[in-house]
């Protein structure tokens, strides 16, 4: 069953901490990326990679970190640097060489909250 | 920053009946895209559509596509409840440098 997990589905945060949201694909796509959505918005892209060992920053990458050791994982982490971390995260995928950033193939999101 | 706007925010219909939505963006795109989410769901990919083509059918998607007045609308034929979601059109730009999503339209199909 081919798809994108992301994990977990909650995630508390306390202060200073640093976590790490999961998300992992058997699609076997080259790109993968992350978005960030507060309620009632669209989503803001954060971090994007195209192939393994290389990623490029979103428009909102201060405060978050990724890392792409293997085709199938982009792990992020969202440091203590970022001051408004509460949001609900969204992990995808789209197969290369068709186009970066087209039909893009979405977990189901990791909701994020400080506590 | 957020390229798409969508209208309108919120949309409320019967079954059977058709939905349209809205989609207005600021620069020059290679495609625009539209997806749905239901509640604290991810995105679904329903279509595509690149700056040379104006219409393009999936089922019972129809999509059109105005570069001249920078919009793009998403029509839903003959709704059904299982339709409910939010929708948000999402712009690549020419330079291929990353895909950009509106605010969203939320429909909500009575049965």
């Amino acid at each position: 069953d081919g798809g994108i997990t992301q994990s977990p589905k909650y995630l508390f945060r306390k202060e200073g901490q640093n976590v790490t949201l999961s998300c992992e694909q058997n699609l076997n796509h080259d790109a993968m990326y992350w978005y960030r959505q507060d309620p009632g918005q669209g989503l803001r892209l954060i971090y994007y990679s195209q192939i393994v060992n290389d990623f490029q920053k979103g428009d909102i990458a201060e405060g978050y970190s990724v890392s792409r050791e293997k085709k199938e994982s982009f792990p992020l982490t969202v440091t203590s640097a970022q001051k408004n971390p509460t949001a609900f995260y969204l992990c995808a995928s789209s197969i290369q060489p068709t186009g970066i950033h087209e039909k893009l193939f979405f977990g189901s999101g990791t909701q994020l909250s400080v506590l | 920053s957020q390229q798409g706007e969508e209208d309108p925010q919120a949309l409320s219909i019967q079954e059977g009946e058709n939905a349209t939505m809205n989609c207005s963006y600021k620069t020059s795109i290679n495609n625009l895209q539209w997806y749905r989410q239901n509640s604290g769901r991810g995105l679904v990919h329903l279509i595509l559509i690149r700056s040379n083509e104006r219409e393009k059918h999936s089922g019972r998607l129809r999509v059109t596509l105005d570069t001249s007045k920078k919009s793009s609308s998403l029509l839903i034929t003959a709704s059904r409840a299982a339709d409910t979601a939010s929708y948000f059109c999402a712009t690549v730009n020419t330079g291929f440098q990353k895909l950009v999503f509106g605010t969203g339209t939320r429909l909500l199909v009575s049965p």
